[in-house]
């Protein structure tokens, strides 16, 4: 059985550009949520999608969006990119049925 | 809105001590609660999981313990570690929205 697995490691943009990042589910997960940790913080619910659709979202703008693959993968994007988007940006998979979210390595995004 | 708070911010015990990490949150209708460690620049790594229907879990030397009414959650590391220093971080499920508390940073010292 695979862990949830992001890519890439580290990012490092320019104010205004877009991001993408990506994650691959852990195996048998259907469900995926995003999070965004700035350092000293804990992390911050960014959204959720269940089958391909969002079905929660945090306190965060419409510039971040996401997407969910039939395969469960999803990628976060981040349009307009401004210096305080510049965290660790976490994904978690888990399966419907509540088991609890398993945590990828997270990406470090640097935003110049 | 959800709020988790966790205290002590940050902690130092000697190697072999027990101790407790609190965990509160405001509002008691939750889903679950997770407890993480998070090692320095890493992912979070899953401790335990408390299903809003049950009072305690327990995984070797840690027992997690969910009070829903209080609002609180404590977890307990016995015969502390070195290898136990990082940070622990607790969530809560509410709906389809999870929130974290800030973390307490846990030095253990050899």
């Amino acid at each position: 059985e695979t862990g949830v697995t992001q890519s890439p490691t580290h990012l490092i943009k320019t104010r205004g550009q877009q991001v993408t990042l990506r994650c691959s589910s852990q195996s048998g997960h259907n469900t995926v949520s995003w999070y965004q940790q700035a350092l000293g913080q804990g992390p911050q619910f960014i959204f959720q999608y269940y089958r391909e659709e969002e079905n929660g979202r945090g306190n965060f703008p419409p510039r971040f969006s996401g997407l969910q693959f039939p395969n469960y993968s999803s990628e976060l994007n981040v349009n307009a990119l401004e210096l305080d988007d510049s965290a660790l940006y976490l994904c978690a998979s888990s399966f419907s049925g509540g088991i609890g979210q398993f945590f990828g390595p997270g990406t470090r995004l640097t935003v110049l | 809105k959800q709020e988790v708070t966790q205290i002590p911010a940050a902690l130092s015990v000697p190697e072999g001590e027990n101790l407790v990490l609190n965990c509160s949150f405001t509002d008691s209708a939750i889903y679950n609660l997770q407890w993480f460690r998070q090692d320095p620049g890493k992912g979070l790594t899953s401790l335990l999981l408390i299903q809003s229907s049950q009072r305690e879990q327990t995984s070797g030397r840690l027992n997690a313990s969910l009070d829903k009414s209080s609002g609180r959650s404590t977890l307990y590391i016995a015969a502390s570690q070195p290898g136990d220093s990082a940070t622990y971080l607790c969530a809560v499920r509410s709906g389809n929205q999870f929130y974290f508390g800030t973390g307490t940073s846990l030095t253990v010292i050899p």
